[in-house]
This record gives structure tokens, C-alpha cells and sequence, in this order.
């Protein structure tokens, strides 16, 4: 079965400062990758998609992710951190033929002033 | 254009009570799919709902039943309920056709608490 693995449970950096968020997809065919953002007591929120149009994925507030074949990952980045950022992430993948989304275990992002 | 909603936004049960969950999905949209997420997890596929009909169903057990109307609408429904129920129910809604890669929009969730 297809899987996603967030590396660092929670991860914090200083405002201004590079955000890098790790996810990694096991699936033997390319699958179809998504990064959506919860904010505290609120549903999710798509940030980007992949959909094997491009490699770079350019998504909402700033954050893009790059799909990397050959290391199976799908990293969430942002050149420059606001505090407004701080919430949890999660990476998903949707499996090919599946009507589902298969979620990682989240990461917290928190934004030191 | 309203989003996906949902009600209620809280509800608390206590062991061995039914409960049931609403959702109406984005305008728009037909498909309706329903996660599970316990504090601290990503979220867990339930079941999706399509021209009133189960489509896929993931790993629950069958305590967990939905109903999807002719508006698009759905219920989640959860019967005997245990403590480990205790979740966010999340509602997501999506257009029919290669749903592996269709986005999907959420809800902001109905939080249940069973004592």
C-alpha cells in the first residue's frame, strides 16, 4: 500500500528563515503527491498538488515543493518564514485507482520572532 | 461560494451512543469523502460517497455507515460508540471522474468527544 513519511514530528525555525518540511512516498508508480496546511481548530487546506505536469509545484502563501523521483520525496519549502505560517502540515498521497487520500503523520511548524 | 460545511461543530457522546455527522460539500461538487483524525494524527479515510453509493471504503469497521442524499449531502453515522471515537470528523468534497487526482476541499470539522 502507498504511504507517506514526514520527517520531524515538529519543526522550528526563526521568522525570515528558510522552511524546509520533509515528506517521502512509497509507490512503486508516480502517484499523485499533496501538502495541505491546518491551522489551529480548523479543517485542511489545500497548499499544492502534484499531477506529474511538472517537477517544481508552486502553491499558495509562498511554499512550493519539488518532486524528486529518484529520492521518492516531495519536500514543502519557503524561502522566508512569517509567523502567520505556524500550523500543521500535513503530506498526502493519492494513489493511483484509489478514491482516497493517504496522509503522513503531520508536521508543527512553529515560527520564532 | 460556499465551501464545504459541516454540523455540528461539537458534539459529545458517551459510550454505547449513536451519533450522526452533516456535511454539505462545495457548490459544484458530487463526491464526498469522510477522514477520521485523532489528536495528534493525519487523517484516516473513512469512506467516499458517490451518486449515493459507497465507492471505497477504508479500514472501519462497519459501526461506521454513510448516506449520501440527492443534493449531494452526506451523514456519517457512527453507532455504539467507543472512546476511542473520540476525533475530528473531517468532510471533504471533490469532483467525480479520476478522483486519485482530483483536489479535494475539507471541511473544518465536527470534533466529537465520547465519555
Amino acid at each position: 500500500a502507498q504511504s507517506v513519511t514526514q520527517l520531524g514530528s515538529h519543526v522550528s525555525v526563526s521568522e525570515g528563515a528558510l522552511v524546509l518540511l520533509r515528506c517521502n512516498y512509497s509507490s512503486s508508480v508516480p502517484p499523485y503527491l499533496f501538502w495541505y496546511v491546518q491551522y489551529p481548530n480548523q479543517g485542511l487546506q489545500l497548499l499544492l498538488k502534484y499531477t506529474s505536469a511538472a517537477t517544481l509545484v508552486k502553491g499558495i502563501n509562498g511554499f512550493e515543493a519539488e518532486f524528486k523521483k529518484s529520492e521518492t520525496s516531495f519536500h514543502l519549502t519557503k524561502p522566508s518564514a512569517h509567523m502567520s505560517d505556524a500550523a500543521e502540515y500535513f503530506c498526502a498521497v493519492s494513489p493511483e485507482g484509489a478514491q482516497k487520500l493517504v496522509f503522513g503523520q503531520g508536521t508543527r511548524l512553529t515560527i520564532n520572532p | 461560494d460556499a465551501g464545504v460545511t459541516q454540523s455540528p461543530t461539537h458534539l459529545i457522546k458517551t459510550r454505547g451512543q449513536q451519533v450522526t455527522l452533516r456535511c454539505s460539500p462545495k457548490s459544484g461538487h458530487d463526491t464526498v469523502s469522510w477522514y477520521q483524525q485523532a489528536l495528534g494524527q493525519g487523517p484516516q479515510f473513512i469512506f467516499q460517497y458517490y451518486e449515493e453509493e459507497e465507492r471505497q471504503r477504508g479500514n472501519f469497521p462497519d459501526r461506521f455507515s454513510g448516506h449520501q442524499f440527492p443534493n449531494y449531502s452526506s451523514e456519517l453515522n457512527v453507532n455504539a460508540l467507543l472512546l476511542g471515537d473520540s476525533a475530528l470528523y473531517l468532510c471533504a468534497s471533490s469532483l467525480a471522474g479520476q478522483a486519485f487526482q482530483e483536489t479535494q476541499y475539507f471541511g473544518p470539522g465536527t470534533r466529537l468527544l465520547v465519555l
